[in-house]
């Protein structure tokens, strides 16, 4: 079966500090995806990126970056320099080929000014 | 732009009047999922609908009902709102074969009162 853990519920950071949102997940499937999505106060899902369990390159968007790694089944999120504007619940998700988008129990991110 | 509006954005109904929200999609996507997310919790997947064909997830109360009357529209129904049904429901459309890819739609925020 499919699971996503994501063990901290809230994290707490000052404007310009480096955070990482870890993410772990469970499945029997060779071929998945995950993703990250961002949920801002207003409640619409923000797609922030997809990877597919062939391609563990990291990769960095801006002041985004992802860590995949297969033997520890973790698919980990760093914001570099985070802002006020990051603040959200975030959420790393799941799916198999063909299958449901499975979600993990988020993140709330609170960054300070 | 090709994308997934669901209608209204912030819905108010009676506790035990039905409600109906809506969802299309203008990507042609042969899979359309409704999720329920309630205050602070992930999203939670009712059911999804491969092109006709409903499927049910287990524990979705038989208070929900959903219909999807072409490739573009798909409608949640709830027959007798509870307090405990206030929640924001989010449509997402995906495409069988392509990449694990899903796109969501803004959501309806319910309130129940």
């Amino acid at each position: 079966a499919q699971k996503v853990t994501q063990a901290q519920t809230e994290i707490s950071v000052v404007e310009k500090e480096d955070v990482t949102l870890d993410c772990v997940y469970e499945t029997r499937d060779t071929t998945y995806y995950l993703f990250w999505y961002k949920q801002p106060p207003s409640g619409e899902l923000v797609f922030l990126i997809r990877r597919n369990s062939f391609d563990e390159q990291n990769e960095i968007s801006g002041r985004y970056s992802w860590n995949f790694q297969k033997s520890t089944s973790s698919f980990n999120f760093t914001i570099t320099a985070s802002q006020v504007v990051d603040s959200a619940v975030y959420f790393c998700a799941l799916s198999e080929e063909g299958g449901k988008l499975i979600f993990g129990q988020g993140t709330e991110l609170s960054v300070k000014p | 732009d090709a994308m997934v509006i669901q209608n209204p954005r912030y819905q108010v109904t009676q506790f035990g009047k039905p409600v109906t929200l809506s969802c299309s999609q203008t990507l042609n996507h042969n899979v359309m999922y409704w999720y329920q997310q309630k205050s602070s919790q992930a999203p939670k997947l009712l059911f999804h609908y491969y092109d006709k064909d409903f499927n049910n997830e287990a524990d979705t109360p038989d208070n929900f009902q959903s219909r999807r009357p072409n490739t573009s529209f798909c409608f949640l129904d709830i027959r007798s709102p509870g307090l405990g049904d206030a929640a924001m429901y989010l449509c997402a459309t995906s495409r069988v074969g392509w990449a694990g890819g899903y796109t969501f739609g803004s959501g309806t925020r319910l309130t129940v009162v």
